[in-house]
């Protein structure tokens, strides 16, 4: 069975500090791989996708960046983090390109200090 | 901006079905309506999906109106691990997902 893992749970950083959220998805191929960010009380605002290796869509301007270096791994990285980047981070996966029925992993809470 | 509209609270008794209406009067052909849920603090939970038909599976099931531009979920036995924040999406193949604020299901012993 299909499986997603994210890690750190929780996450407190200072502001101007780096960031790297790391997802991996277990037993399936070529997923296709989302970054959504929640605020405190608001819906999910979908951050970054990708449909293959080294592919990497961005839906929003911000103060973030993705990559996939493999397969099945899918990284969410800042080089300076901003007190507007606190927030609930999640990945996704899904499969084919209808896209539908995406599975969501645990998520990251961030806070920036 | 999210193709939906929902109120943002309900509130059911435990026990009872809990009927959670979506409003997308806008809804073309192609699209389809997707139920998700978000338990605090967890990733959203997949729940059911349909294009034009009536659906049901093990979670719940989804009525969508002749016209489409309306559905209603329903859980048939809410239980208090139902309490959740519900979100109904309209998606078009190949598209990505707009999650709109939901509503917030609180089932009450």
């Amino acid at each position: 069975s299909q499986t997603i893992h994210q890690w750190p749970a929780t996450l407190v950083q200072p502001v101007g500090s780096p960031l790297s959220l790391e997802c991996t998805v277990e037993g399936t191929s070529n997923p296709n791989l989302y970054w959504y960010r929640q605020a405190a009380g608001r819906g999910l605002q979908l951050l970054f996708y990708s449909v293959g290796i080294g592919q990497i869509s961005s839906e929003v301007p911000q103060n973030l960046s993705a990559s996939r270096p493999q397969d099945r791994q899918f990284i969410l990285s800042s080089k300076k983090l901003l007190l507007s980047d606190s927030g609930f981070y999640l990945c996704a996966w899904s499969v084919g390109l209808a896209k539908n029925i995406q599975y969501f992993g645990a998520g990251t809470r961030l806070s920036v200090l | 901006d999210a193709k939906t509209t929902q109120p943002p609270s309900m509130d059911c008794a435990e026990g009872r079905a809990a009927n959670l209406p979506c409003n997308h009067s806008t809804i073309s052909g192609n699209e389809y309506v997707y139920w998700y849920r978000q338990i605090h603090s967890q990733g959203p939970q997949y729940i059911i999906h349909g294009l034009k038909n009536n659906e049901t599976n093990e979670m719940a099931s989804l009525i969508i109106t002749e016209d489409r531009k309306s559905s209603t979920l329903i859980l048939p036995h809410a239980t208090l691990r139902d309490t959740a924040v519900y979100y109904c999406i309209v998606v078009g193949y190949g598209q990505n997902f707009v999650f709109g604020p939901g509503t917030r299901l609180s089932v009450l012993p």
